[in-house]
């Protein structure tokens, strides 16, 4: 058990909806990743927050959005879903943020299906 | 650029034996480099987390060099088991984060297949 929670681990939509996914980072950590796979592919790295603010970006969607929140966990508000946001949606935390991130810890991943 | 490339894309491997997957990057400047293992449908888990002074590390039965002149780090796996089968991704971070991931730089992972 990493000590990364995230809600709910399974979600089935329809196109055009908006979900959101939730992250409890690990006791005391102040980042937050999240980072999109889709089937068979590697991690990609949607953002980063660190206590509260954001820190870095990556291939996020526009329609995508995330924010931290003062209890430091996360969400990740996905809308205008399509078929190819289909995908695992995972959350990892570190303690540090900064230019030298410390170990990182994964939670178990939202698996979202958009039908 | 930075960049993280794993080799080979995929391995299968009788149980019992030895096999080494390849990790070669140009990621500048140079923090750290961490081996994680991805269970199909979980979190990566963290295997090892080398620095630039450190050439081995092991962690039961897996051992991961860095030859940081060469840019290239290896994960071994000794007396592989059924549970061994999993993805095996390599990650290196940068001293100050930039472009659009950041500071952590993702290789694609290595499939790894452990067969009785």
């Amino acid at each position: 058990d990493s000590g990364v929670t995230q809600t709910p681990k399974h979600l089935i939509t329809a196109t055009g909806q908006r979900v959101t996914l939730r992250c409890s980072p690990r006791s005391g950590d102040l980042s937050v990743y999240w980072y999109q796979q889709s089937l068979d592919q590697g991690l990609q790295f949607l953002i980063q927050y660190y206590n509260g603010e954001e820190r870095a970006k990556g291939n996020i969607l526009e329609r995508f959005s995330a924010q931290q929140f003062p209890d430091l966990h996360s969400e990740l508000n996905l809308s205008s879903l399509e078929l190819g946001d289909s995908a695992l949606y995972f959350c990892a935390s570190s303690s540090g943020g900064g230019s030298n991130t410390g170990e990182l810890f994964f939670g178990e991943g939202s698996r979202l299906t958009v039908l | 650029k930075n960049q993280v490339e794993q080799s080979p894309q995929s391995l299968i491997i009788l149980e019992g034996k030895n096999c080494t997957l390849q990790c070669n990057y140009t990621v500048s400047p140079f923090s750290n480099l961490r081996w994680y293992k991805q269970d199909t449908g979980r979190g990566p888990v963290s295997l090892t987390i080398m620095t630039f002074s450190e050439n081995t590390k092991s962690n039961r039965r897996y051992t991961a060099t860095l030859d940081a002149d060469t840019k290239q780090s290896s994960l071994h796996i000794t007396a592989s088991q059924l549970s061994d089968s999993a993805s095996y991704i390599c990650v290196v971070s940068a001293w100050k984060y930039g472009g659009s991931q950041g500071n952590l730089i993702f290789g694609k992972g290595t499939k790894l297949s452990v067969k009785p």
